[in-house]
Order: structure tokens, then C-alpha cells, then sequence
């Protein structure tokens, strides 16, 4: 299994400008959802979806923020316009409906600098 | 939604035990207890999960007392690539642990 994938993997960007961080769950997992890290505030949770449809949105910091998942292979994380205090790590993470334990499955993170 | 307080870092050396101890006064009763462990440059990785009493896997073990305001992590004979965030977290597992909430973990530095 190729676990998820999350592109970039590196995003450097100047202030204003639109940005659009890509993920592919794992096949068959129901669950998807959207981190972002920082040193000031940890891992937060941004978003999660159940079956495509967005179930929680509320820790989208603001109106900036806009996530959509076509599909349940793929999803989006697009800020427009960037400010550089949304300079973070992003992760991507996705879970089967049915397992039992408490287990989300994380990609390896997209680095976001805004300058 | 339960919160959990943890020391922001620990140090200990090769060979040792290390205990990470996390408290949740507010768990809910559906709520159960979840590690995580994150390497630099990585994503948080699970390493164990219990409702009470004890769970062992060949990670680490995880003791949760009776009232389960509080549960710790074990780790036993640690080495070098131990140095990791370790994250304590509850969540309903009747919501598909949709509400896990991570905050900053526990920095375990070992050293030789």
C-alpha cells in the first residue's frame, strides 16, 4: 500500500498568492482529513470528511481556507490569498470506517513558506 | 471535547525506561486514550490505544488507572531513534475518533 500521498511536499510562495495542497488517501478509507502544525499552536485540525462530504470545518482559520474532495481518491487544501502566517506544515490524513482503534493514517506533511 | 495536559519535554538516556504521563480529568465514558508518535520531518504515527487498565504491544505499553483521569506511556529500553513528539489524545471511538484533537505532544530527547 503506498499509504497517503500528499504534493507538494515543498511550497514556497509570496504573499497573495493562491495555494493548492493536493491528497490521495488510502484506497478505501472513509475518513479524510486536513492538519496543519506549527511551533506556536501544534497539530490542529482543520477539517475532516466522512465519504466525501465535509463533515466539520470549524478549525478552518478563515475565509482564506477552502477544502473540497471531488472524489475519494483525492482532496484539496487551497489558501487565496496566502498571508505569510499561514506558514506551516499541512498533513493529510485518512481512516477505514470500520477500524476499530483510534488510528489515522498521516501522509508526509507539505512544508508551506509564505513570504 | 476531553483535553489532555502532558509535559512539553522530557530527557532520558539509552537504556532507560521512560514514563510519559498525560491527564484527562474531563475523558468522557466513550472516550479512549491514543499515542501518537511523530519523527521530524514526518507524520504522527499510532502507537497505542486503551480504555483502562493495561494494553502492551511490542511499542509500548500504556497504564490507565482506575478513574482514568490520567494514563502513561511506557517505554521501555529506549535508544536513540526514541527522540520523538509523543502526543496523548481521547476520542469517541463511536464517532470514528473524528474529534482528535493533538496540541503539542511531548519532545523525548534521548541521549547516549
Amino acid at each position: 500500500d503506498a499509504g497517503v500521498i500528499q504534493s507538494p511536499r515543498h511550497e514556497v510562495t509570496e504573499m497573495g498568492q493562491e495555494v493548492t495542497l493536493r491528497c490521495k488517501p488510502i484506497s478505501g478509507h472513509d475518513y479524510l482529513f486536513w492538519y496543519r502544525q506549527t511551533m506556536m499552536r501544534g497539530l490542529e485540525l482543520l477539517i475532516y470528511f466522512n465519504n466525501n462530504v465535509p463533515i466539520d470545518d470549524s478549525g478552518m482559520p478563515e475565509d482564506r481556507f477552502s477544502a473540497k474532495m471531488p472524489n475519494a481518491s483525492f482532496s484539496t487544501l487551497k489558501i487565496q490569498p496566502s498571508e505569510p502566517r499561514d506558514s506551516a506544515v499541512y498533513f493529510c490524513a485518512s481512516r477505514p470506517l470500520g477500524l476499530l482503534t483510534g488510528e489515522l493514517f498521516f501522509g508526509e506533511g507539505s512544508r508551506l513558506t509564505v513570504l | 471535547l476531553a483535553k489532555t495536559t502532558q509535559p512539553i519535554s522530557m530527557d532520558s538516556y539509552e537504556g532507560q525506561e521512560v514514563n510519559i504521563t498525560c491527564s484527562h480529568n474531563n475523558i468522557a465514558t466513550n472516550d479512549y486514550i491514543t499515542w501518537y508518535q511523530q519523527f521530524p520531518s514526518q507524520g504522527p504515527r499510532f502507537i497505542i490505544q486503551g480504555y483502562k487498565t493495561k494494553v502492551t504491544n511490542e511499542v509500548a505499553s500504556l497504564f490507565i488507572p482506575a478513574d482514568r483521569k490520567s494514563s502513561t506511556l511506557s517505554l521501555p529500553r529506549v535508544s536513540l531513534s526514541d527522540t520523538a513528539v509523543y502526543y496523548c489524545l481521547v476520542g469517541d471511538k463511536a464517532t470514528g475518533y473524528s474529534t482528535l484533537t493533538f496540541g503539542k505532544g511531548t519532545m523525548l530527547l534521548v541521549s547516549p
